[in-house]
């Protein structure tokens, strides 16, 4: 059983716009929530991650928003550009009783296309 | 240069013929993991390490193995491959604990 469901599983963009991917998750122990960029070839690449205790989190043009209650949390990338074209990967971990998470759980992944 | 490298990293075997794929982290890092990853189920954790030889199953565990005798190695063994394990595979490594993994270049594996 998916424990995060990913959405949408493909999306093209024309450069400048904003893309958003998002995320549903059901187990409500999961504390640590990153987003992951793979390029071709490559492995994942941590982007960008946020904790429940806040609402929004932005590092440059990659917002994260988190809905608690919703258990639904997206990924925002604001003027997007030919290079931000790769697969982009939602995950969730909870914090174990050593203080430290045991897994991560990933989503389904969104390959993204940013058309120049 | 901090990483995580893979060997090799492209292997065609076939059905039955035992292999490894090794996996060295030179961060000092306390957490390995190694995960497959198939088109439309994203990343899939077969086994994981919380340090030295401190090994768990992850989600996928079946028809393969792992040891960690060292800290920064953590390979893994398909005793018996077979063409259901054609996948691609990454190793990964943290500090300390599932969060914020540095990923590996991947293996890209094919059983015939």
């Amino acid at each position: 059983q998916q424990q995060v469901k990913q959405s949408p599983q493909s999306l093209i963009v024309q450069k400048g716009g904003i893309s958003i991917i998002n995320c549903a998750y059901e187990n409500t122990a999961f504390d640590y929530f990153p987003w992951y960029q793979q390029f071709p070839g490559k492995g994942p690449a941590l982007l960008i991650a946020i904790r429940p205790d806040v609402s929004e989190k932005k590092e440059g043009r990659f917002t994260i928003s988190f809905n608690k209650s919703a258990k639904q949390f997206s990924l925002h990338i604001m003027d997007s550009q030919p290079g931000d074209s790769a697969t982009y990967f939602c995950a969730a971990s909870m914090t174990g009783s050593s203080g430290s998470a045991r897994q991560l759980t990933f989503g389904s992944g969104t390959q993204l296309t940013v058309l120049p | 240069e901090a990483q995580v490298t893979q060997n090799p990293r492209y292997l065609i075997t076939v059905t039955g013929k035992k292999l490894t794929v090794t996996c060295s982290q030179n961060m000092n890092h306390e957490y390995m993991s190694w995960y497959r990853q198939d088109p439309g189920l994203g990343l899939r954790q077969i086994y994981y390490s919380m340090n030295v030889e401190v090994t768990d199953k992850g989600d996928v565990p079946e028809g393969y193995k792992v040891s960690r005798k060292e800290k920064r190695n953590f390979p893994l063994i398909l005793e018996s491959p077979s063409p259901n394990q054609t996948s691609l595979y990454f190793c990964a490594s943290s500090l300390q604990g599932a969060a914020e993994q540095y990923f590996g270049p991947g293996t890209r594996l094919t059983v015939t």
